[in-house]
């Protein structure tokens, strides 16, 4: 029941597409749904979060999308370039605890 | 955002020697730190949850006299890997709660431990 699971592994996008990465939790005391974006041998950076009060989030070119009575939320990157590319990972956590991390997704936007 | 310095971010040691790695926040308070370990190509692992003053929370698996974790500022929060073999070889990353009402985390660089 703490577990998030995360969608696709691995996803390829060419420039000016759309990156969609979807998340399922089981958890409905999860209260905050983080999105994080890494690079190679970097640590996580926080793109853009989202509490359950709201069904959508958009900062710039991500949008975070948010279906609380299937219990999914998804990260859509608009205009996708090359320097998207990374694994990004979903999250979620209930109240101070700990957040539980998706199994990431790499992708990759070629030119 | 929130920055949080993690260091150093590249470290080489020989086997049975211990390594201590540094986590600061250093524009805000950090009442919690996490310590994660990642393998390649995979998610974060937690390790265990530290709060300023109090000993940490280690997690199921994790050998906590191995991974020494202190955290005796609101601003600094340290790991230790003693007697470091090459299967503790891995990327190490921390990050910071800002405050215990802000669920936000925020994440350090990484240290890369490589056991030789």
């Amino acid at each position: 029941q703490q577990q998030v699971k995360q969608s696709p592994q691995s996803l390829i996008v060419q420039k000016g597409g759309i990156s969609i990465i979807n998340c399922a939790y089981e958890n409905t005391a999860f209260d905050y749904f983080p999105w994080y974006q890494q690079f190679p041998g970097k640590g996580p950076a926080l793109l853009i979060a989202i509490r359950p009060d709201v069904s959508e989030k958009k900062e710039g070119r991500f949008t975070i999308s948010f279906n609380k009575s299937a219990k999914q939320f998804s990260l859509h990157i608009m205009d996708s370039q090359p320097g998207d590319s990374a694994t990004y990972f979903c999250a979620a956590s209930k109240g101070n605890d700990k957040l539980i991390f998706g199994t990431g997704t790499r992708l990759q936007v070629f030119p | 955002g929130a920055v949080v310095s993690q260091h150093p971010s590249r470290v080489i040691c020989k086997s049975g020697t211990s390594v201590k790695i540094e986590c600061r926040s250093l524009d805000f308070q950090a009442t919690t730190m996490f310590w994660y370990r990642q393998f390649p190509k995979q998610s974060l692992m937690l390790m265990a949850t530290s709060n300023e003053g109090s000993k940490a929370t280690y997690e199921q698996g994790v050998e906590k006299d191995k991974f020494l974790i202190n955290h005796a500022s609101l601003t600094l929060s340290t790991l230790t890997v003693t007697s470091a073999h090459p299967e503790d070889s891995s990327f190490y990353i921390c990050s910071a709660r800002r405050g215990a009402l802000n669920t936000e985390a925020f994440f350090g660089q990484g240290t890369r431990l490589t056991v030789v």
